[in-house]
């Protein structure tokens, strides 16, 4: 099993569609969980932490269910410059963070 | 400058060849990383440094060897490397894990190309 799983897609939404992904984690001493995007051929960017109760940052919204052992991220009012890959991160303890395969979303205007 | 800077961008080699890659941050951040991407796998932690010391080794080949002369700088030296190895490689970096601010930021990677 992988330490993270998450569904490639492709996702493909019209602008202004609201869109979630899913990801799951096989470790369940995990403590940390983020969001990152990867645009094409450049390096993952922080797109947001997930905390234990939840977290908005504009359209962005994160999601931690500790018990089923998945995060979620909602975008709502998708934009095109949403267009990206979005990778799920967990790090089990100390320095080791897991990176999932991301789920690739592109916003057809 | 500001964040993580890499150098070379672009690498070409020969598998007789022996490299090194370069990352700096400018962060004020005590942990580094690399991590080697290929095409349709996900990130794959290969070295982590806390405050220069080595922690994780995640069964790296030994024609890759690390080095952290302080905790801005981290090179990573290839040597006899093979196709396969061919991959983007991104240094990252965060305060160590046990403190807050632990997210990590990447910089642009270097494109390996191993002929």
């Amino acid at each position: 099993r992988k330490e993270v799983e998450q569904d490639p897609g492709p996702f493909n939404v019209p602008e202004g569609a609201t869109v979630a992904f899913n990801c799951t984690y096989s470790n369940s001493a995990s403590q940390s969980f983020f969001w990152y995007r990867q645009d094409c051929r450049k390096e993952p960017k922080l797109l947001m932490s997930v905390y234990s109760s939840g977290n908005e940052d504009g359209r962005f919204t994160a999601q931690l269910n500790r018990a089923s052992q998945y995060i979620s991220l909602l975008i709502r009012d998708s934009k095109l410059s949403d267009s990206a890959t979005y990778l799920c991160v967990v790090r089990f303890t100390g320095n080791q963070f897991y990176f999932g395969t991301g789920t690739s979303l592109t916003v057809i205007p | 400058e500001t964040g993580v800077t890499q150098t070379p961008r672009h690498l070409v080699m020969g598998m007789t060849n022996k490299k090194s890659l370069k990352c700096e941050q400018h962060l004020g951040h005590n942990a580094m990383y690399w991590y080697k991407q290929s095409a349709k796998k996900p990130l794959e932690l290969m070295f982590v440094y806390n405050f220069k010391e080595q922690t994780e080794n995640n069964s790296v080949p030994s024609r890759f060897s690390p080095e952290c002369p302080n905790s801005s700088h981290l090179f990573l030296h290839l040597h006899t490397l093979q196709p396969e190895d061919s991959a983007l490689y991104l240094c990252a970096s965060s305060q160590v894990p046990r403190e807050l601010g632990y997210e990590q930021y990447f910089g642009p990677g270097t494109r390996l190309t191993v002929t």
